[in-house]
This record gives C-alpha cells, sequence and structure tokens, in this order.
C-alpha cells in the first residue's frame, strides 16, 4: 500500500519563476492538505482540498493555489517566487472525519535563488 | 498561533521510557490532542491522539490529566530511531489544519 508520495524530491527556481508541486494521496483517502516548512520551524497549513475545492486556507498570499484532480491527486502552484519561498513543501491526505488523521510524505525541497 | 507548550529539547537513554509532556491550558472541550514525530529530512509521522480517555497504540501511551490542560506521551523503550521532534497539537473538530509549534526535540542516546 503505497504512501503519500510527491514530485519531485528537489527542486531549484529563480526569483520571479513558476512552480508547481505534485502530490498523491494515500490509497483510499479523498483530502489533501499542503503545508510549507522553513528551515528550523514547524509545518505551516497552506490549504486543504476536498471534493476538488479548497476548503480551508491558512495565512498565505494569493500567489499560492492548488487543485484537486477527480483521482484525489493534488497539485500546488506558486507564482512569482520569492527568496522566502523556499522551504520544504509537504503534502499530507487524510479520510474527511472528524479524527482527521493526517498521513504526511517526505516532501519536496524547493530551493529559491 | 500554536495552542501548547512544550520544552524545547530532552535528552533520553536508549531503553528507557521517554516522558514528553504539553501543556495545553487553554483547551476546549471539543479539541484533540495530537502528537505528530519528524525524523531529520522526513515528513512528519502521526503517533497517536486523544480527546479525554488514555490512549495506546504500538508506538506509544498517551496520558491526559483530568482537567485536560496539559498531557504527556510516553515511549515505552526508547530506541535511537526515535531521536526526532516531537510535536503536541490540539485541534477542534472543524478546524482542518494542524497547528504545529517548535516542537520538543528528543535525542535518544545508546
Amino acid at each position: 500500500d503505497a504512501g503519500v508520495t510527491q514530485s519531485p524530491t528537489h527542486l531549484i527556481k529563480t526569483r520571479g519563476q513558476q512552480v508547481t508541486l505534485r502530490c498523491s494521496p494515500k490509497s483510499g483517502h479523498d483530502t489533501v492538505s499542503w503545508y510549507q516548512q522553513a528551515l528550523g520551524q514547524g509545518p505551516q497549513f497552506i490549504f486543504q482540498y476536498y471534493e476538488e475545492e479548497e476548503r480551508q486556507r491558512g495565512n498565505f498570499p494569493d500567489r499560492f493555489s492548488g487543485h484537486q484532480f477527480p483521482n484525489y491527486s493534488s497539485e500546488l502552484n506558486v507564482n512569482a517566487l520569492l527568496l522566502g519561498d523556499s522551504a520544504l513543501y509537504l503534502c499530507a491526505s487524510s479520510l474527511p472525519t472528524v479524527k482527521n488523521i493526517q498521513y504526511f510524505g517526505a516532501g519536496t525541497r524547493l530551493s529559491v535563488l | 498561533d500554536a495552542k501548547t507548550t512544550q520544552p524545547p529539547s530532552m535528552d533520553c537513554a536508549e531503553g528507557r521510557a521517554a516522558n514528553l509532556p504539553c501543556n495545553h491550558s487553554t483547551i476546549s472541550g471539543n479539541e484533540y490532542v495530537y502528537w505528530y514525530r519528524q525524523i531529520h529530512s522526513q515528513g512528519p509521522q502521526y503517533i497517536i491522539h486523544g480527546l479525554k480517555n488514555n490512549e495506546t497504540n504500538e508506538m506509544a501511551s498517551l496520558i491526559i490529566t483530568e482537567d485536560r490542560k496539559s498531557s504527556t506521551l510516553i515511549l515505552p523503550h526508547a530506541t535511537l530511531r526515535d531521536t526526532a521532534v516531537y510535536y503536541c497539537i490540539v485541534r477542534a473538530p472543524n478546524d482542518y489544519k494542524l497547528s504545529f509549534g517548535a516542537g520538543t526535540t528528543v535525542t535518544v542516546r545508546a
């Protein structure tokens, strides 16, 4: 049973560019959340997708957008990259239950130069 | 906007129990306590969660005080592979996000 998979594992971009990160949820899960983790800090919630809609959003600018596909996989898009966007981007999947146990992928390491 | 307080770091001897404290004095009646850990260069890993009662699974035990203002995660027999940052998180049922604080860096020593 595959867990949460993310691609690519590493990415280098320059300021002003756009980036797309991809996530496949754990088998049977239909809810996907994205987090940003700066070096030395805990993960920060970006947004959650359920039924192809953004259900909740954290305190991130509109440059951060996402999409969920009918097969429950998801993309995170970041436009107009800033140096401060350099971070580990984590995807988590879950079932839409009260328990909301989220299972995380290994992340995509984004470096903005 | 983390609602929990944890010590920044702690050491533990291999084979001994590790007791990780967490304060959540402003917890509401319907909020759950979750524990995750993050081993270096990996994504966070779910450990356990609870509402009021103590909980145990194959990884750990969670002890929640009667007033629910604090809890303790117990790793019964720590191994070197348990070295990680441990996060205590409080979450309401209608809040879909996990709010991570700085966590406790646990180092298990041989």
